[in-house]
């Protein structure tokens, strides 16, 4: 069955620091996977998708997603984290229906000023 | 360009009430997906739709809920005889047609967060 592991709940980086968010995933056939951001009391919002072909994806608002077939896994990365990127960040990945999407659990970030 | 329009934004209901929720896709999208997020939890897939047909129900709890997207008018998720389990924020999503297996992305709404007293 496909499924979602972020593994990291909650995470705390200072602004202007890089960041990284972990995203493992089980799928058997090439996967198709998201980032979106959840500000509080908000819908999600699409940050980047991988469908096929480069591996290094980039997205909105300055994230970038690689894809690692050999992990498993879709980390989204910043180089450099403003206060308004604190939010929760959901990885996903289109299940084999093709038709639902199956999501983490969620990483909230936080940002020390 | 409207986005995916979901209300009421918040609902309130007693135990035993019904509870109505309405999604409009985004202009030129006719598949719609609803998802249930429980406190402190991520997005549980619930239903697809297309106008007139339930194309994946499989989320979908087998008793009280129930999921129509009519030819005319916004997808309705409803939910009857609420219990307080249910209060948690369910999302609406749109893609437009796919074509042969090629993937759409799906776009949310905002929500509509059930508060059962």
């Amino acid at each position: 069955a496909q499924s979602v592991t972020q593994p990291d709940i909650h995470i705390t980086v200072s602004e202007g620091a890089s960041l990284e968010l972990r995203c493992n995933y089980s799928y058997g056939a090439t996967p198709y996977l998201f980032w979106y951001v959840q500000s509080p009391g908000q819908g999600l919002q699409l940050l980047l998708k991988y469908f096929s072909g480069d591996t290094l994806v980039q997205g909105i608002k300055g994230f970038e997603a690689e894809f690692k077939r050999s992990q498993s896994s879709f980390n989204l990365r910043k180089p450099s984290v403003h206060w308004s990127d604190a939010a929760e960040y959901f990885c996903a990945v289109e299940g084999s229906s093709a038709s639902k999407i199956i999501f983490g659990s969620g990483t909230r970030l936080s940002i020390r000023p | 360009n409207a986005g995916v329009m979901q209300n009421p934004r918040h609902l309130v209901r007693r135990r035993g009430q019904e509870a109505r929720l309405r999604c409009s896709p985004m202009k030129g999208h006719s598949h719609v997906y609803w998802y249930r997020q429980l406190p402190e939890e991520g997005l549980k897939f619930m239903v697809y739709l297309q106008k007139e047909n339930i194309i994946d129900e499989s989320g979908m709890p087998k008793e009280r809920f129930s999921a129509e997207f009519p030819k005319e008018g916004p997808s309705i998720l409803r939910i009857q005889q609420v219990v307080r389990g249910d209060s948690a924020a369910y999302f609406c999503a749109s893609s437009p047609p796919r074509i042969g297996s090629m993937v759409e992305t799906q776009y949310f709404g905002p929500g509509t967060r059930l508060l059962v007293l």
